[in-house]
């Protein structure tokens, strides 16, 4: 069985300042990682993944995550956040294998102020 | 460009009515995947099909069904609407490789059953 944690369900940050989503996972086998961003009124859009390799993976619109299997977690983050970051985030783990399925977190809600 | 389309944006249905959701993908992918959103409890798994045809319940197919006749189309269907069922609906396609392949959404169907 797998499951994604994601604590609080808000963050507000200054626009400029670091934005930091934090994400644990639990999965009995070696997982694959995913962020997803959700704007209003739309679908979900991959951000980043994690499957195999580098540790730290590189995403879009400036986005970055780390896969830390010793603290099993997979932290968002984002060094000057932009208006336009506003949405709600989701992390989510699947296991390795064709037709694996994805679990996702409850998602987070990201606020920046002018 | 990859495109998941859903037939509706915002639906309105009233109890006991037969629900049609459905879902085209045009990147001749295998798997597909209904999903329901609802506040704070994330996305949560209501079918997907792994190929034409084929099909296994997710985490939550009570009330629910499910049809893949062709390889591009997956339908949801709500036998007989509930209030409960008053949701976000979302479909998404994904290849059929086990290397943590992404998952494409569409944009999302509201239904709300009065």
């Amino acid at each position: 069985a797998q499951s994604v944690t994601q604590l609080g369900s808000h963050v507000s940050v200054s626009e400029g300042a670091l934005v930091l989503l934090r994400c644990n996972y639990s999965s009995s086998v070696p997982p694959y990682l995913f962020w997803y961003v959700q704007y209003p009124n739309q679908g979900l859009q991959l951000l980043l993944k994690y499957t195999t390799g580098a540790t730290l993976v590189k995403g879009i619109n400036g986005f970055e995550a780390e896969f830390k299997k010793s603290e099993t977690s997979f932290h968002l983050t984002k060094p000057s956040a932009h208006m336009s970051d506003a949405a709600e985030y989701f992390c989510a783990v699947s296991s390795t294998g064709a037709n694996s399925k994805l679990t996702f977190g409850k998602g987070i809600t990201l606020s920046v102020r002018p | 460009d990859v495109k998941v389309t859903q037939s509706s944006r915002y639906l309105v249905k009233r109890t006991g009515e037969k629900v049609f959701l459905e879902c085209v993908q045009d990147m001749d992918h295998e798997n597909m995947f209904w999903y329901r959103q609802d506040p704070g409890l994330g996305l949560r798994l209501i079918y997907f099909s792994y190929d034409v045809k084929m099909k296994e319940k997710g985490d939550i197919p009570e009330g629910y069904s499910v049809s893949r006749e062709k390889k591009e189309r997956f339908s949801l269907i709500l036998e007989s609407a509930s209030t409960n069922q008053t949701s976000m609906y979302l479909c998404a396609s994904r290849s059929y490789r086990p290397l943590g392949e992404t998952q494409y959404f569409g944009p999302g169907t509201r239904l709300l059953v009065l």
